[in-house]
């Protein structure tokens, strides 16, 4: 099955700096990518996500990045802020041909300073 | 938040005790999703739903049951609750291609 590691655990940011985090996948065959925010007690909420017929999607100061060839995808936050301290999860996804199941990646911590 | 809710939000109970968790969903979505969340693992996929009475085992199945006798309910049973199944629990319910999920339920085993 599909495995989705993340990377690093933890990230501390200025605020006004850029926050990277990536991901690799094993299954070639995954073809969607989401992204989750979760900040403290609240529920993972859907911040961005690419399908594998795209190399990069931009919302704002958010951007996602796919290497289809490298199998990795990263989340690229510019400008950080403190509102942007959560955790961030990565998932990876066949959807047309496994239910639509997510695997994801254990997450990201980032701790913005001020 | 695609109208998800859970029941209970918290619940304290005791080993070898049944529990129920209720995830209800009103966008009238076909695919549901039961995820427990621990520290370092992520989210991990329990049991999920294709349609009414249809559902499959995920990753994480061992000791847990469920049911989805109406488009909009997906039931996650522990049949004898541990200690090792004390986490949050998010259920979540799919468009397309996008997951969305509930608020989530504390449980926990002692």
């Amino acid at each position: 099955g599909e495995n989705v590691e993340q990377h690093p655990s933890t990230l501390s940011v200025q605020e006004g700096d850029s926050a990277v985090i990536k991901c690799t996948y094993s299954d070639s065959a995954s073809n969607y990518f989401p992204w989750y925010k979760q900040e403290l007690g609240k529920r993972p909420q859907l911040i961005i996500d690419i399908r594998s017929n795209v190399g990069e999607k931009k919302d704002q100061r958010i951007a996602v990045t796919l290497n289809k060839t490298a199998k990795h995808f990263s989340l690229h936050i510019t400008e950080t802020q403190p509102e942007d301290s959560a955790v961030y999860f990565c998932a990876a996804s066949r959807p047309t041909d496994s239910w639509g199941k997510l695997q994801f990646g254990a997450g990201t911590q980032v701790v913005v300073t001020p | 938040d695609a109208g998800i809710t859970q029941s209970p939000r918290h619940k304290v109970t005791e080993t070898g005790t049944p529990v129920t968790l209720r995830c209800h969903q009103t966008e009238n979505h076909r695919y549901m999703y039961w995820y427990r969340q621990d520290p370092g693992h992520g989210l991990r996929l329990i049991h999920y739903s294709y349609g009414v009475k249809d559902t499959d085992k995920g990753e994480v199945s061992d000791g847990y049951s469920v049911s989805r006798s109406k488009t909009e309910d997906f039931l996650l049973t522990l049949e004898s609750a541990t200690s090792s199944q004390t986490s949050v629990y998010f259920c979540a319910s799919r468009t397309s291609l996008e997951q969305y999920f509930g608020p989530g339920t504390r449980l926990t085993v002692t």
